[in-house]
């Protein structure tokens, strides 16, 4: 199976920049690479999905290198409702299946 | 888009008994999916459920403990059968929105078995 990591926690203060990075060394090539923000009692709530290079929305970039092995989400400026549990949601090359990353828990402070 | 409503949000069950979780989407979709989140850790997919076909089920789940249905296109149940606390979870229905917006989910059933 394809194998993620992401960082356990992150900490960070109001107005700040924030990337997260979920490493995955073996994806399917042809998947596109989600990231996911969740609250307690909440389920995830997407927030941007790429192929490669750098995409941009309203609420976040995700920039993903050449080789795809890992993925990074920027957070411009967080807030303190920014508090919650990212994931990232990459595809098993062996299974075809899609594989959520660990999880980075990120707080942040006023 | 299309929202997603489950239900219940929450249930304490008596070990041995059996909890019927219902997603129901607002448009027709073709697959939907379920997923157990236990607690502090990531989702794992149980299987994925076909209108009118069988489920599929992922390594460690099976159809005798976690039966599906999917009698329509917006509309799916997942039942936990014969429950021990190891059972107690949080478990997710879920659809693919469309290509660019990810997979839409229910706000989750959070089961505790005693």
């Amino acid at each position: 199976l394809a194998k993620t990591t992401q960082p356990i926690s992150m900490d960070s203060y109001e107005g700040q920049e924030v990337n997260i990075t979920c490493s995955h060394n073996n994806i399917a090539t042809n998947d596109y690479i989600t990231w996911y923000q969740q609250f307690p009692s909440q389920g995830p709530r997407f927030i941007i999905q790429g192929y490669k290079t750098k995409v941009t929305n309203e609420v976040a970039s995700l920039f993903i290198p050449a080789d795809r092995k890992s993925s990074t989400l920027s957070l411009p400026r967080v807030s303190l409702s920014d508090t919650a549990v990212y994931y990232c949601l990459v595809g098993d090359p062996y299974t075809d299946k899609l594989i959520f990353g660990t999880g980075t828990r990120l707080q942040v402070f006023p | 888009s299309a929202v997603i409503s489950q239900k219940p949000s929450r249930d304490i069950c008596q070990r041995g008994t059996s909890l019927t979780i219902q997603c129901q989407v607002d448009s027709q979709v073709t697959m939907m999916f379920w997923y157990r989140q236990q607690p502090g850790q990531s989702l794992t997919l149980i299987a994925t459920a076909n209108q009118g076909s069988e489920a599929t089920y992922e390594s460690g789940f099976v159809i005798d403990k976690f039966p599906i249905s999917r009698p329509n296109l917006t509309f799916s149940t997942l039942t936990v059968s014969n429950m021990s606390p190891e059972d107690s979870s949080i478990y997710l229905c879920s659809f693919l929105q469309g290509s660019g917006y990810g997979y839409t989910f229910g706000s989750g059933t959070r089961l505790t078995v005693v």
